[in-house]
């Protein structure tokens, strides 16, 4: 499957620090994207490295890629309260498919 | 990015009933919708792709009959849980994609309560 893993479940962290999220997946793929929810809510997209690429960065947000680990990591910098969310990854095959997500929540 | 709605955004239905789930691309014609269903505290899961004027794609373990998906327009998918039952309680959300673009664009979600 393609679904990614994402560690840790859960993270807590006070505000300004910040936050690493990792994610592993088993099978190639043209990209990898990670996805934001909040509470309740949809997702948003939040940034999209291709299988190609090994760093992208988006504002506070700094994603890798090592495809040979078949491994992301997602990097939030400087975290506010309002980062607070359900974070996901979806390794994109033919389909996008998503982790169990990491549980952000930052504390002010 | 890309507008999607949904609607309604919360449903009570009584068990046994059939409840219908509207997902709209506002601002862009969408050949392809995806649903997905999500329970408490769990990540989404791909129920079935919807592709305008074809019957959908459901993922396995997922029944057709049960979870009917209309795609009629380039605007607008359903999705109808047919007879539903306590256990088909959860969270389903829609979304779009845009032709060679790989982002989705995800609407709020629908929240589904089965008595």
């Amino acid at each position: 499957s393609q679904q990614g893993e994402e560690d840790p479940q859960a993270l807590s962290i006070q505000e300004g620090e910040n936050a690493t999220m990792n994610c592993s997946y088993k099978t190639s793929i043209n990209n990898l994207q990670w996805y934001r929810q909040n509470s309740g809510r949809g997702l948003v997209h939040l940034i999209l490295i291709r299988s190609n690429e090994r760093e992208k960065h988006s504002g506070r947000l700094r994603v890798t890629l090592d495809t040979s680990k078949k491994s992301s990591s997602l990097l939030i910098t400087a975290s506010r309260a309002a980062d607070t969310a359900s974070y996901f990854c979806a390794p994109r095959g033919n389909k996008l498919v998503f982790g169990a997500g990491t549980i952000l929540r930052v504390k002010s | 990015g890309a507008v999607v709605s949904q609607h309604p955004s919360w449903v009570i239905c009584k068990s046994g009933t059939s409840v219908k789930i509207e997902c709209r691309s506002l601002d862009f014609q969408a050949t392809t919708m995806f649903w997905y269903r999500q329970f408490p505290k769990q990540s989404l899961m791909l129920m079935a792709t919807s592709n305008e004027g074809s019957k959908a794609t459901y993922e396995q373990g997922v029944e057709k009959d049960k979870f009917l998906i209309n795609h009629a327009s380039l605007t607008l998918s359903t999705l109808t849980v047919t007879s539903a039952h306590p256990e088909d309680s959860s969270f389903y959300i829609c979304s779009v994609g845009k032709a060679r673009q790989e982002t989705q664009y995800f609407g709020p979600g629908t929240r589904l309560l089965v008595l």
